[in-house]
């Protein structure tokens, strides 16, 4: 109940591609779904962040889309650059405060 | 604004040695800490959290203690380290929605 299920474990684009980056969820009590990206001998960085009241949310090179029904999220990185090759989680929570639930990661390369 | 801070930045112990890693915040009261410990291309495994002084919660059980000695003070210790726990060791914090990591020790136990 508490798992949030990530794939691919990892995922190779060629550089302006869009790498997709999905996560399922079983708890409907979830109501927080954020996304960190981690560089090698770097601890995660929060990349962006989604509330279940809405569908999408961008930031920049980077959307989440949210289904609440089909209870998935998913990292969408536009025109995807070599630096963005790094590791990426997306997590959930339920309610402010409490404990993140993290996937498994998906290893990103983007190549020239 | 609020700081993380996380010591050392790398550690390499004899297997039966002691461990100390220590997490500290800064820029906040009262926060909720957490350990977690990352083996090589793997995930992030919760080891310890805390919601408060002496409060400690513990997610597997291992050859690891935590303790909260301080507000903002999270150490991570063992009497005797193991092989199997060499990794990188992240300390975490939260106050409301979302963490903020510190920037890892890398242990490896020799």
């Amino acid at each position: 109940q508490q798992q949030v299920k990530q794939s691919p474990q990892s995922l190779i684009v060629q550089k302006g591609g869009i790498p997709i980056i999905n996560c399922a969820y079983e708890n409907t009590a979830f109501d927080y779904f954020p996304w960190y990206q981690q560089f090698p001998g770097k601890g995660p960085a929060l990349l962006i962040a989604i509330r279940p009241d809405v569908s999408e949310k961008k930031e920049g090179r980077f959307t989440i889309s949210f289904n609440k029904s089909a209870k998935q999220f998913s990292l969408h990185i536009m025109d995807s650059q070599p630096g963005d090759s790094a590791t990426y989680f997306c997590a959930a929570s339920t309610g402010g405060g409490n404990k993140l639930t993290f996937g498994t990661g998906t290893q990103l390369k983007v190549e020239l | 604004s609020q700081t993380i801070h996380q010591w050392p930045a790398t550690l390499v112990q004899p297997v039966g040695s002691p461990l100390s890693l220590e997490c500290t915040v800064e820029g906040t009261s009262n926060p909720n800490l957490y350990w977690y410990r990352q083996a090589a291309g793997r995930g992030l495994q919760l080891l310890f959290y805390s919601v408060g002084i002496g409060q400690i919660s513990s997610e597997v059980p291992q050859n690891l203690s935590a303790s909260r000695p301080q507000d903002r003070q999270f150490i991570l210790s063992s009497k005797k380290l193991l092989l199997s726990d060499s990794g990188f060791y992240l300390c975490a914090w939260s106050r409301h929605y979302g963490y903020t990591f510190g920037s890892g020790t890398r242990l490896t136990v020799v």
